[in-house]
């Protein structure tokens, strides 16, 4: 079964600051897709950035990148120039075949001004 | 482009009551899919659907059914509501197999079973 892990269940970052937001995971596919997600008390899931396994570069979406390395099943996310916006849950999942998703537990963002 | 409409957004059953939870796209998607989303255990997947007419179960099956009959639609039913039951319901659509474009979800279902 695929497993997703978020070890942090909350964290804080200064706006303007950087964080990152640690996930792992374990999956025996080759190919696979990675995800992270924003929920925001509205409650909607906001898709944030995703990575095809097999590319080796890095995922961007301006001020959210990602470090993925696949030998260790690491996908961390990174926030740069925190905002108040970013306060949020933040989930990290994994799609497995069949187009479902398996998610981690979550980290809850919180952004100080 | 409404995306994925779920309805009801809130609901309230008694114990052993039935009821069903709306889920409607209008992307064409084939892909579609409910979560379940409980306090510190992220989303976990009910039942998901690669086309009409096809089902399987996810990791979280028990007490629930759903049906695809058409591209568009793709309800889940309780038949006896279980306080276990209390959660927050989203349905999700994907365009292709892979989840290259990502997913699309609704605005959730919160159901409160007493």
């Amino acid at each position: 079964a695929q497993t997703v892990t978020q070890s942090q269940p909350e964290m804080s970052v200064q706006e303007a600051e950087t964080v990152t937001l640690s996930c792992t995971y374990d999956t025996s596919e080759s190919d696979y897709y990675l995800f992270w997600y924003k929920q925001p008390p509205s409650r909607q899931m906001i898709l944030v950035i995703r990575q095809e396994a097999y590319k080796q570069q890095n995922a961007t979406e301006n001020r959210f990148s990602v470090n993925f390395q696949k030998a260790a099943k690491s996908f961390s996310l990174k926030i740069s120039d925190s905002q108040l916006g970013d306060a949020a849950m933040y989930f990290c999942a994994q799609e497995t075949s069949g187009s479902r998703l398996t998610f981690g537990e979550g980290t809850q963002l919180t952004v100080n001004p | 482009n409404a995306g994925v409409t779920q309805t009801p957004k809130f609901q309230v059953l008694k114990t052993g009551q039935s009821m069903t939870l709306q889920c409607a796209q209008d992307m064409n998607h084939e892909y579609m899919s409910w979560y379940r989303q409980d306090p510190g255990m992220g989303l976990r997947l009910i039942h998901y659907s690669v086309g009409a007419g096809i089902t399987d179960q996810g990791e979280v099956p028990n007490g629930y059914n759903v049906s695809r009959s058409t591209t568009e639609d793709f309800p889940l039913r309780l038949l006896s509501a279980a306080p276990s039951q209390t959660s927050v319901y989203f349905c999700a659509s994907s365009e292709t197999q892979q989840g290259a474009y990502g997913y699309t979800f609704g605005s959730g279902t919160r159901l409160t079973v007493v």
